[in-house]
């Protein structure tokens, strides 16, 4: 399968904490991008990280890439309960997305 | 803001239909998708189309065929439906102007099918 993964599949934190995704792919990317899917919705993106970045930033999120290990994190900061949704980590593969399979996070307030 | 939308949000069709499902943008992207999403399997993609008239096989296209006679409409059309294709559709669209197929995807708010 081509398909990336993430971990955890399913995470459960308190209002105010972090949540930290992490996802893996398995061939080279033009670029990792994440996005959002609020229950039963379609996706919304999040933010891109090229492959010669290392690092960015978008608001409360934080988002790295290591080429070396074909892995990226999502890092949300001082999350809400408007932050419940799952979250897909997509590798742009030659113009194609190839999806993870999402990780479902659940905020508490 | 980019709008894609979707003719439906839920269909129900019988074993052996034909289904339509139409996608439409309004911002003039050149490249159209569909995916299917099941649960633990995320999103796979079933067919895309770089430009009008364009189509390409994606990860599963077996049972489904596109349509793309214009640039705004996308249509997936399942000839034979199965009870095996019921699933939530999401269409999404990608412009390829300046960076060319680096861009992030617009996505429609999905159809979710249910074939008895």
């Amino acid at each position: 399968s081509q398909q990336g993964e993430e971990d955890p599949q399913a995470l459960s934190i308190q209002e105010g904490e972090n949540a930290t995704m992490n996802c893996s792919y398995k061939t080279s990317i033009n670029n990792l991008q994440w996005y959002r899917q609020n229950s039963g919705r379609g996706l919304v993106h999040l933010i891109l990280i090229r492959s010669n970045e290392r690092e960015k930033h978008s608001g409360r999120l934080r988002v790295t890439l290591d080429t070396s290990k074909k892995s990226s994190s999502l890092l949300i900061t001082a999350s809400r309960a408007a932050d419940t949704a799952s979250y897909f980590c997509a590798s742009n593969q030659g113009g194609k997305l190839i999806f993870g399979q999402g990780t479902e996070l659940s905020v508490k307030p | 803001d980019v709008k894609v939308t979707q003719s439906s949000r839920y269909l129900v069709k019988r074993t052996g239909e034909k289904v339509f499902l139409e996608c439409v943008q309004d911002m003039d992207h050149e490249n159209m998708f569909w995916y299917r999403q099941d649960p633990g399997l995320g999103l796979r993609l079933i067919y895309f189309s770089y430009d009008v008239k364009m189509k390409e096989k994606g990860d599963i296209p077996e049972g489904y065929s596109v349509s793309r006679e214009k640039k705004e409409r996308f249509s997936l059309i399942l000839e034979s439906a199965s009870t095996n294709q019921t699933s939530m559709y999401l269409c999404a669209s990608r412009s390829t102007a300046g960076t060319g197929f680096e861009k992030e995807q617009y996505f429609g708010p999905g159809t979710r099918l249910t074939v008895t």
